[in-house]
């Protein structure tokens, strides 16, 4: 129950395209979802989150899109550029007490 | 920059041998979690201390301890080593144990061998 998929594992996306990454829990008593963006030999930082109130969340070039009945998530990225390319986690948690991480997908934009 | 600080960034030790992570969070921030990550398992949560007391617990060895100090810095205790204990060891901080943004620590690679 404290289990968050995510797919696709890995996403390849011309510059200038949309990246879309899914993700979607089971427990639904989570009431905070962020998303981390992590470079190689970075930790994760924190993209941009939502809580389950609310269906949509845009910061700048980023998208949250939040369904609670069906209990998934989805980041789009819109005009995607080279420098997105990172690996993207997406996260939920109880109370700010455990966040609990998908297995990340492998972001690559083509120049 | 993250603003919490973890040291050191690399370390190399023999399987057997105990070893101490530390974290130092942004300031104010009270709330200290531990994450393991390794490419076969990603984020794993271990332990959460809030301004000083344990406050959550995940899938943490019994041969891991953590403790946060009165000036809340925050130490990983690794004990036992074995070679699966390799991976990065991220120590991430939020303002409080509610819904707040954690931001995340640069991370130790631990190499066990």
């Amino acid at each position: 129950q404290q289990q968050v998929k995510q797919s696709p594992q890995s996403l390849i996306v011309q510059k200038g395209g949309i990246s879309i990454i899914n993700c979607a829990y089971e427990n639904t008593a989570f009431d905070y979802f962020p998303w981390y963006q992590q470079f190689p030999g970075k930790g994760p930082a924190l993209l941009i989150a939502i809580r389950p109130d609310v269906s949509e969340k845009k910061e700048g070039r980023f998208t949250i899109s939040f369904n609670k009945s069906a209990k998934q998530f989805s980041l789009h990225i819109m005009d995607s550029q080279p420098g997105d390319s990172a690996t993207y986690f997406c996260a939920a948690s109880l109370y700010g007490q455990n966040f609990v991480f998908g297995p990340g997908t492998r972001l690559s934009v083509l120049p | 920059d993250s603003g919490v600080t973890q040291t050191p960034k690399h370390l190399i030790t023999a399987t057997g041998q105990r070893v101490t992570l530390r974290c130092s969070p942004r300031s104010g921030d009270l709330s200290v979690y531990w994450y393991q990550q390794s490419l076969d398992q990603g984020l794993q949560f271990l332990i959460q201390y809030y301004n000083g007391e344990e406050r959550a617990k995940g899938n943490i060895l019994e041969r891991f301890s953590a403790q946060q100090f009165p000036d809340l810095h925050s130490e990983l205790n690794l004990s036992s080593l074995e070679l699966g204990d390799s991976a990065l060891y991220f120590c991430a901080s939020s303002v409080a144990t509610g819904n707040t943004e954690a931001f995340f620590g640069q991370g130790t690679r631990l190499t066990v061998v």
